[in-house]
């Protein structure tokens, strides 16, 4: 199937910096692009959606100033966490949505996810 | 804030038993589920998918069914093996998510030896 590669997969920084996480398609181009959080034990819950060459639409309750998306090209996205603080702490986890011709339907691929400790 | 957390349902299976992962989705417009398996740090990993026009789907191992009545998927794996061991969600996309996926609460799969 298609890959997803996600950096850092871990990052650990202090409160008050910020991080940027890449996502990138690496065998595919991806016209849409996913971010989602994920709190220990707890499902994945969408922040936002990233289409290349436009803004990105937030899900309610996502802040845009804090979750900055960067969709510069088909295949990469990136998310940068500003400010961070402890509360931000969590799993962020990107997917790219890839078009599979031999099935005629689009799949959603998913990164390894990053692990975000903020101090 | 953060999110009040929840417990996972989990299955615990012996090796060897079949599992069936239930999940139960919400919007009956949706047309297209997908199960995803997620190992814990990685990222969730496409095991099978099924759309609304069909009621079963089978894979290597997996077989996911649908019942649109009562809005029920559930994956069924084979000879649950110890590499099985892991958090399977539901996804469903469709009527009002439009093209984004939704995902349920997981279960965790606990596979004894």
């Amino acid at each position: 199937g298609a890959v997803v590669s996600q950096h850092p997969s871990w990052v650990i920084c202090k409160s008050g910096t910020s991080v940027k996480i890449e996502c990138r398609s690496l065998d595919f181009q991806a016209t849409t692009m996913f971010w989602y959080r994920q709190f220990p034990k707890q499902s994945l819950m969408l922040m936002a959606t990233s289409n290349e060459g436009s803004k990105a639409t937030y899900e309610q309750g996502v802040e845009k100033d804090k979750f900055l998306i960067n969709h510069a090209s088909l295949t990469l996205s990136t998310l940068t966490v500003t400010s961070a603080h402890p509360e931000d702490s969590s799993f962020y986890i990107c997917s790219a949505r890839a078009l599979v011709r031999s099935l005629a339907k689009n799949i959603q691929y998913f990164g390894a996810g990053t692990r975000l400790s903020v101090l | 804030g953060e999110s009040v957390g929840l417990h996972l349902p989990t299955l615990s299976v012996q090796e060897g038993d079949n599992s069936i992962i239930n999940c139960a989705y919400s919007n009956s417009a949706s047309d297209y589920f997908i199960w995803y398996k997620q190992e814990s740090g990685k990222g969730p990993q496409f095991i099978i998918d099924i759309r609304s026009n069909m009621d079963k789907r089978q894979g290597q191992r997996v077989t996911v069914l649908l019942n649109k009545t009562v809005k029920h998927l559930s994956l069924q794996i084979a000879a649950t093996q110890p590499g099985d061991s892991a958090v399977y969600f539901c996804a469903e996309r469709g009527g009002s998510y439009g093209q984004n996926f939704v995902f349920g609460p997981g279960t965790r799969l606990s596979v004894l030896p």
